[in-house]
């Protein structure tokens, strides 16, 4: 079966601190990967994606993630919270060449204490 | 920055009525997307369309559902017969091409079945 796994549903960081939100996949093709975020009453909003070109991809609002083959891993990091990162982050998988079709990770929501 | 938009935010509706959400995607675009997130579970991929023709469906997109493009810039999902588990928030979703292209989502329409 191929999916995305999400680690953490819910994760707190203190404003200031890193952010590390896990994400692991299973896919039989090279897949594209992309993470999305969702605040409150709002869509989805594409934060970054990979697509097989740079394994380490830099997104907006100083978010970046690593490609890693060897771990399935495309886990979405960020030096330093801010308050406004509060929200919930969605990792998300396409299957192969020939669909469109995304599938979405459970989400993990992101509190930021001050 | 375009968006997609979508409307009416919130529909309220009476078991066994026909609801028919709305989406304006980003101009240029030249495929759409519908996706839904029942409350508390993942967000679903249900259909693309491109070329004025259905390209790929879930089996959750059964016979009670239909998509449109009226004219050249909405994008319509209509439910014949709506049941109590319809109730999600529906996400409508464009993008410029296939594969590597990301899908831009709207804010999504939260259907209310009573």
């Amino acid at each position: 079966a191929q999916s995305v796994t999400q680690l953490d549903s819910h994760v707190s960081v203190s404003e200031g601190t890193p952010v590390l939100l896990r994400c692991n996949y299973s896919s039989s093709y090279s897949p594209s990967l992309f993470w999305y975020v969702q605040h409150p009453n709002k869509g989805l909003q594409l934060l970054l994606k990979y697509t097989s070109a740079a394994t380490l991809v830099k997104g907006i609002n100083g978010f970046e993630a690593e490609f890693k083959k060897s771990e399935t891993s495309f886990h979405l990091t960020k030096p330093s919270a801010h308050m406004s990162d509060a929200a919930e982050y969605f990792c998300v998988v396409r299957l192969g060449y020939n669909t469109d079709k995304l599938i979405f990770g459970t989400g993990t929501r992101l509190q930021v204490f001050p | 920055e375009p968006e997609v938009t979508q409307t009416p935010s919130h529909q309220v509706t009476q078991m066994g009525q026909e609801v028919i959400l709305r989406c304006v995607p980003i101009s240029n675009h030249l495929y759409f997307y519908w996706y839904r997130q029942i409350l508390g579970q993942k967000v679903e991929f249900l259909v693309s369309f491109y070329n004025n023709e259905i390209s790929e469906k879930s089996e959750i997109f059964d016979d009670q559902f239909s998509v449109e493009r009226p004219d050249g810039s909405n994008f319509t999902l209509k439910i014949r017969s709506t049941k109590l588990e319809d109730s999600a928030m529906y996400f409508c979703a464009s993008s410029l091409g296939r594969g590597d292209q990301p899908q831009h989502f709207g804010d999504g329409t939260r259907l209310s079945i009573l």
